[in-house]
């Protein structure tokens, strides 16, 4: 069955524009969440949507938001980019909690400048 | 904010070897789950065991979990030069979400 699939693979912006990356996660799977990976801080969740709510929500400003769809497809966006902003941003999707652990997409790798 | 914490941060091992990483963590969790990355791309998923549980096997890893001591212990037997990666830990607790550590940098030199 097709995994978890982040687009674009790769995002140069710049700083001040905005972004939205897009997960699809495994068919069958209600819960999705992200995280950013960065060499000094590490993997670090920013939010987690299941059936169309946020059910949970990482320590990130206001810029950074996400959305689920009926489909379980998920978006995150960040406005106002800043050079800080420049990370792997990874989405995992889940079966159920506890129990089968989560699969991750291969990321995007976003590039502020 | 991290929960697990593996040691050591960094190993290097020859091909045949066996490379044993651990992680602790803070508080109470419901599971504590293995994960290795390549080279900054997404992560796989290893294993997961639950706090009832003591060990586990899974091919050539094997994990143990001590939560008395709020530990856990990946074990890889016979490594491989494919085994190279980063392993991160990472505790489940209720819903809350997964929070992983800042893993430990396997290299299996051929």
């Amino acid at each position: 069955k097709a995994g978890v699939t982040q687009t674009p693979r790769y995002l140069i912006k710049t700083r001040g524009q905005q972004v939205t990356l897009s997960c699809s996660p495994i068919s069958g799977h209600r819960s999705v969440s992200w995280y950013q990976q960065t060499p000094g801080q590490g993997l670090q969740f920013l939010f987690e949507y299941f059936s169309e709510t946020q059910r949970n929500k990482g320590n990130f400003p206001g810029r950074f938001s996400g959305r689920q769809f009926s489909n379980s497809r998920s978006e995150m966006n960040v406005s106002t980019l800043e050079l800080g902003d420049s990370a792997l941003y990874l989405c995992a999707s889940s079966l159920e909690q506890g129990f089968y652990g989560y699969t991750f997409g291969s990321g995007t790798r976003l590039t502020v400048v | 904010s991290q929960q697990g914490e593996e040691d050591p941060q960094a190993l290097s091992i020859q091909e045949g070897e066996n490379a044993t990483m651990n992680c602790s963590y803070k508080t109470s969790i419901n599971n504590l789950q293995w994960y290795r990355q390549n080279s900054g791309r997404g992560l796989v998923h290893l294993i997961l065991i639950r706090s009832n549980e003591r060990e586990k096997h899974s091919g050539r890893l094997r994990v143990t979990l001590d939560t008395s001591k709020k530990s856990s212990s990946l074990l890889i037997t016979a490594s491989r030069a494919a085994d190279t990666a980063s392993y991160f830990c990472a505790t489940e607790r209720g819903n809350t979400p997964l929070v992983f550590g800042k893993g430990t940098r396997l290299s299996v030199i051929a």
